[in-house]
């Protein structure tokens, strides 16, 4: 069973580049959220998408917008990146069960680096 | 802001002993909640879920949730050095909260 795979593993950019990040959700999942974790923090939502559409999102400017395509699979593009943007952006996969639970599960990560 | 909020640690505690990791949420209207170990480098793991007032065991981990006080409890019997790693306690439904981690270091 293929769990959340995501690519590439590491990247580095400079400051004002853009970024595409992917995302295969697990087998059988059809929503994927995507977080950034800065170094010592816990992550920090952006936005989840389910059939298509960005169904929530947290407090990220703009410049962090993503996309869902029918397989499931997701990207996550970064604008104009600033030195802070540095940090593992982490996808999480889940399906939501009949009783209205969610359990989220997270692939290894991509790290970015802006220099 | 809805928080989840975590003792940053470290937490040491020598092999064979339980170790208490504890958070404490401000959403009252939360009800899913979880826990994640998160190796240095790594990604987080999925440990427990927990919906429900009460405890919930697997294995050697034992989840806490009493919702009347807005705290969530991890515990680990007979640690091993293999659990050393931090570990993230998050509530919410989609938009995952999570707390700053706990650091554990096990002693042999």
């Amino acid at each position: 069973d293929a769990g959340v795979t995501q690519s590439p593993t590491h990247l580095i950019k400079t400051r004002g580049q853009q970024v595409t990040l992917r995302c295969s959700p697990k087998s059988g999942h059809d929503t994927v959220s995507w977080y950034q974790q800065a170094l010592g923090q816990g992550p920090q939502f952006i936005f989840q998408y389910y059939e298509e559409e960005e169904r929530q999102r947290g407090n990220f400017p703009d410049r962090f917008s993503g996309h869902q395509y029918p397989n499931y699979s997701s990207e996550l593009n970064v604008n104009a990146l600033l030195l802070g943007d540095s940090a593992l952006y982490l996808c999480a996969s889940s399906l939501l069960g009949l009783a209205g639970e969610e359990t989220q599960y997270f692939g290894p990560g991509t790290r970015l680096l802006v220099l | 802001q809805k928080e989840v909020e975590q003792n940053s640690g470290p937490l040491s505690v020598p092999e064979g002993a339980i170790a208490s990791l504890n958070c404490t949420y401000s959403d009252r209207v939360s009800q899913s909640f979880f826990w994640y170990r998160q190796y240095s480098g790594k990604s987080p793991e999925l440990i427990m879920s927990i919906y429900s007032n009460g405890d919930k065991e697997d294995g050697r981990f034992t989840a806490q949730l009493n919702k009347a006080s807005q705290y969530v409890s991890l515990l680990i019997r007979d640690s091993q050095p293999s659990d050393s790693a931090t570990y993230l306690c998050a509530s919410g439904r989609g938009k995952l909260i999570f707390g700053q981690g706990t650091e554990l270091s096990v002693k042999p």
